[in-house]
Parts: structure tokens; C-alpha cells; sequence
């Protein structure tokens, strides 16, 4: 089973439009959860951390669910700029600092 | 967060050449880490450095791989003789101020011909 899994895509939604991504973790040890977006042949950036509450910035939304094992990513009134590779990481504990465990990414293209 | 610099933004070399892919310049960060992403596959984590020395490496980090701060500024990643495989983005990142948070560098393409 692959320790991060997610759907590759692509979403193609129209301006406005709300997405939602969902992913599913295999380690229920794991404590900390992210979500990144990548751009084309760009590095990844932080988009938000994921609490077991839940959190929000903007129009992103992230929730967790520890008893599934299972994360989402909902972005409201899609611009154009969201257009990006969503990625789903969790943190694994091996040594004193954790490394990051990446999903494959899902593909959001927003058209006008 | 302040941005991680990395240098070169790419590298072509010859099967077989060593390289070595620098960040440049970090100060006051505990930890490190080397990633890497084969083109159209994830992210893979490779080595993460701590107080100057490895705290932790993947199946990935294997003989042809080193890691040092040789001035206490710069941190290199080496890769002794390189294999077609080895043609990725390397990026290095830093940790945070958040729990496990970490920032990536803008990445150097190496290109093994």
C-alpha cells in the first residue's frame, strides 16, 4: 500500500467553481499533515498545515480525519491562479526531525 | 519565511562525473533536508542534516550520496558518479517555524547524459 495516495486528476473547473481533493495516509502514527502546491517545474510550496479541528485560510479549507486516516483540501470560488499540482504530505517521525512523505499530486487547471 | 537559495538552477553532466548541488547561503536553521523529484513522479525524500550530521537517510541515500556544511554556511549534496537515473530536481529545504513544517529551495535541474 502506498504511504500517500491521492487522485491524480487532472480537475478542470471553471472559474468560480469549488473543488475538493482527498487523499488517504497509511501510517496511523503519523502527526502532521500538510497540503503544498507545485507549479510546473517549480519547487513546493506550503499551503497550509492540517489540524485534527480543521482549519481554514481564505478560501481553503483543510480537514483531518485520524480515525480514516484520511485528509482533504477544499478551495472555494476557484481563480485562475489556482492552477497547480496539489500535493498531500505527512510527516514521518524516523529520526529526531521528520521527513516529509509525498503524494503523487493532484492536477487542478482552472479555465476561464 | 525567508527563501532557500540553491545553486546551480541546472546542471548537465556526463554519466559517470561527480557533481555537487549547493544551498546557498543558510544560517540559524537546525535542520536540512535534501529531496528529490524524478520528472513526472513525487517527491522523494533523501537525507536530512542536523547539528552538522545526518540524522536521517532514505533507501535512496545510498554510497554515491554525501552531505556537508564545509564552511558553515553552504550545504552540498554530492553525488559521486552519476547515473542517467540520477536526472531530477534536487531541492533542498529547511525547517520551519511551525511543527515539521519545511521550505524547499527553488530546485536544481540535473540533466545525466
Amino acid at each position: 500500500r502506498k504511504e500517500v495516495e491521492q487522485d491524480p486528476g487532472p480537475f478542470n473547473v471553471p472559474e468560480g467553481a469549488t473543488v475538493a481533493f482527498n487523499c488517504t495516509y497509511s501510517n496511523s502514527a503519523s502527526q502532521s499533515f500538510f497540503w503544498y502546491r507545485q507549479d510546473c517545474r517549480k519547487e513546493p510550496k506550503l499551503l497550509m498545515s492540517v489540524y485534527s479541528s480543521g482549519n481554514e485560510d481564505g478560501r481553503f479549507t483543510a480537514q483531518l480525519n485520524r480515525a480514516s486516516q484520511y485528509i482533504s483540501l477544499l478551495i472555494r470560488d476557484s481563480k485562475l491562479s489556482d492552477s497547480a499540482t496539489y500535493l498531500c504530505v505527512v510527516a514521518n517521525y524516523g529520526g529526531s526531525q521528520g521527513n516529509l512523505i509525498f503524494g503523487k499530486g493532484t492536477k487542478l487547471s482552472v479555465k476561464p | 519565511e525567508p527563501e532557500v537559495t540553491q545553486t546551480p538552477s541546472h546542471q548537465v553532466t556526463q554519466m559517470g562525473q561527480e557533481v555537487i548541488l549547493r544551498c546557498v547561503p543558510i544560517s540559524n536553521h537546525l535542520y536540512f533536508y535534501w529531496y528529490r523529484q524524478i520528472l513526472g513522479q513525487k517527491v522523494e525524500f533523501l537525507v536530512s542534516f542536523y547539528n552538522n550530521e545526518i540524522s536521517e537517510k532514505s533507501e535512496i541515500f545510498d554510497d554515491q550520496f554525501s552531505v556537508e556544511r564545509p564552511d558553515g554556511s553552504n550545504f552540498t549534496l554530492k553525488i559521486r558518479s552519476t547515473k542517467l537515473e540520477d536526472s531530477a530536481m534536487y531541492f533542498c529545504a529547511k525547517s520551519g517555524t511551525g511543527a515539521y513544517e519545511q521550505y524547499f529551495g527553488p530546485g536544481t535541474r540535473l540533466t545525466v547524459t
